[in-house]
């Protein structure tokens, strides 16, 4: 059964701190990872998107890991603003033609000044 | 660009009133369309997703029901609302493959059954 774990499930960190969330997944065979940002009563936004050739992607502060052999991923979040509270939901797909991508929790970050 | 539209933003419906929302996409054609639920605190819940005019699978047995009259147009509906149909619903599309393939989400409908 494909899954997508998330750790921790909610973190508070410090405004200017760096952090990082963790996704773990079984999905196979992959195809593609997506961590996408939510702010409260938003719809889910793309930050980053890494296929299976890929190990490191960056979207300005964020930056996403893929190690496809451990199924992990990771996203760093620099120098940490106030307005980086929000969910951060991970999304594997399988490749092989299913629409339906596999959707982690989410971990909920709070940024404290 | 491609654009998606959701409404309304929010709801606050009886129990047992029915329901509709919108979604609308623009700048795309032949898109995959979703809808998704997600309760406070907890994951996204898939319901429909539809892939042509006219074709609707259901992920879960529920109260509520969808309908793709138009190719860019998904409609979320119920004809008598439950107090567990509360939560924040959303739509979102997706091309229909490739590498790149993920989605784009609306903004959300909070729906408040009461």
């Amino acid at each position: 059964k494909n899954q997508v774990e998330q750790s921790p499930q909610s973190l508070i960190i410090l405004e200017g701190k760096n952090c990082t969330l963790q996704c773990n997944y079984t999905v196979s065979p992959f195809s593609n990872l997506r961590w996408y940002k939510q702010d409260t009563g938003r719809g889910p936004v793309s930050l980053t998107i890494m296929t299976f050739s890929e190990n490191t992607k960056s979207n300005g502060r964020y930056t996403a890991t893929l190690d496809a052999d451990t199924k992990q991923s990771s996203l760093h979040i620099t120098a940490s603003q106030l307005s980086d509270s929000a969910s951060y939901i991970c999304v594997v797909r399988a490749s092989g033609g299913s629409y339906i991508p596999t959707f982690g929790r989410g971990t909920s970050l709070i940024v404290h000044p | 660009s491609q654009t998606i539209h959701q409404w309304p933003a929010t709801l606050v419906q009886p129990v047992g009133s029915p329901l509709s929302l919108e979604c609308t996409v623009e700048g795309t054609s032949n898109p995959n369309l979703y809808w998704y639920r997600q309760a406070a605190g907890r994951g996204l819940q898939l319901l429909f997703y539809s892939v042509g005019i006219g074709q609707i699978s259901s992920e879960v047995p529920q109260n509520l029901s969808a309908s793709r009259p138009q190719d860019r147009q998904f409609i979320l509906s119920s004809k008598k609302l439950l107090l567990s149909d509360s939560g924040f619903y959303l739509c979102a599309w997706s091309i229909a493959a490739g590498p790149s393939y993920g989605y784009t989400f609306g903004s959300g409908t909070r729906l408040t059954v009461v």
